[in-house]
């Protein structure tokens, strides 16, 4: 099975802070994401990577950053954290970009204060 | 522009009680549309793709069938370990990532 293990649970940081959740798969897959889960308005994709090095935005990029230095890791940055990104933040992987299913980690909740 | 429809947003069964949910989307291409299922605080778990339409798929009380604008996941004669939120997604023709519906939570009682 394949496992995408997401390095915190729950995290907790202050206005301005820079904050880094990490993301680790172990099925070699080429395709990494990263998404925000907020309630009434479901999963909404922040930044995608198709290899390493690579990088695509998403449907909401904005105050966001990704790191793909290795392929089994993807880095999602906060470059300046804010309340309103107070959020579950959900990792994934896939084998192809097309018509693969994607496999979650399971989450990291963040709070900005 | 490509959406996907999730209804009801909440729905509350008894145990032995079937029920569908529905997923109804527009897209350009349809490549593939996807079930998950998500338990509270975890990430969401796949259970099901499906690639055309009269296409049908199929795990333990669950049945997920596709038409050409919509998909139903059929729940029969549900346990409360069924309770979660069930998620669709598709694949466009782009493929770059997929789309979501915002999700239907079901709650199954004794």
């Amino acid at each position: 099975d394949v496992k995408v293990t997401q390095s915190s649970r729950y995290l907790v940081k202050r206005t301005g802070e820079k904050v880094f959740l990490e993301c680790v798969q172990d099925m070699d897959h080429e395709n990494m994401f990263w998404y925000r889960q907020d309630p009434g308005l479901g999963l909404r994709l922040i930044y995608f990577s198709y290899d390493v090095k690579m990088k695509e935005k998403g449907d909401i990029p904005e105050g966001y950053s990704v790191s793909r230095e290795k392929k089994e890791r993807f880095s999602l940055i906060l470059e300046s954290a804010s309340t309103n990104q107070t959020s579950m933040y959900l990792c994934a992987s896939s084998l192809t970009i097309i018509n693969s299913p994607l496999h979650f980690g399971n989450g990291t909740r963040l709070t900005v204060t | 522009e490509d959406q996907v429809t999730q209804s009801p947003e909440a729905l509350r069964l008894q145990e032995g009680e079937s029920s569908s949910l529905n997923c109804s989307y527009t897209v350009s291409g349809l490549r593939g549309l996807f079930w998950y299922r998500q338990d509270p605080g975890k990430g969401p778990e796949f259970l099901f793709t499906l690639y055309s339409a009269g296409e049908e798929k199929e795990k333990e009380r669950l049945k997920a069938t596709l038409t050409k604008k919509e998909s139903f996941l059929h729940i029969t004669a549900p346990k409360p370990e069924d309770s979660a939120t069930y998620l669709c997604a598709v694949s466009n023709q782009a493929g770059t990532a997929l789309i979501f519906g915002k999700g239907t939570t079901l709650s199954v009682s004794s």
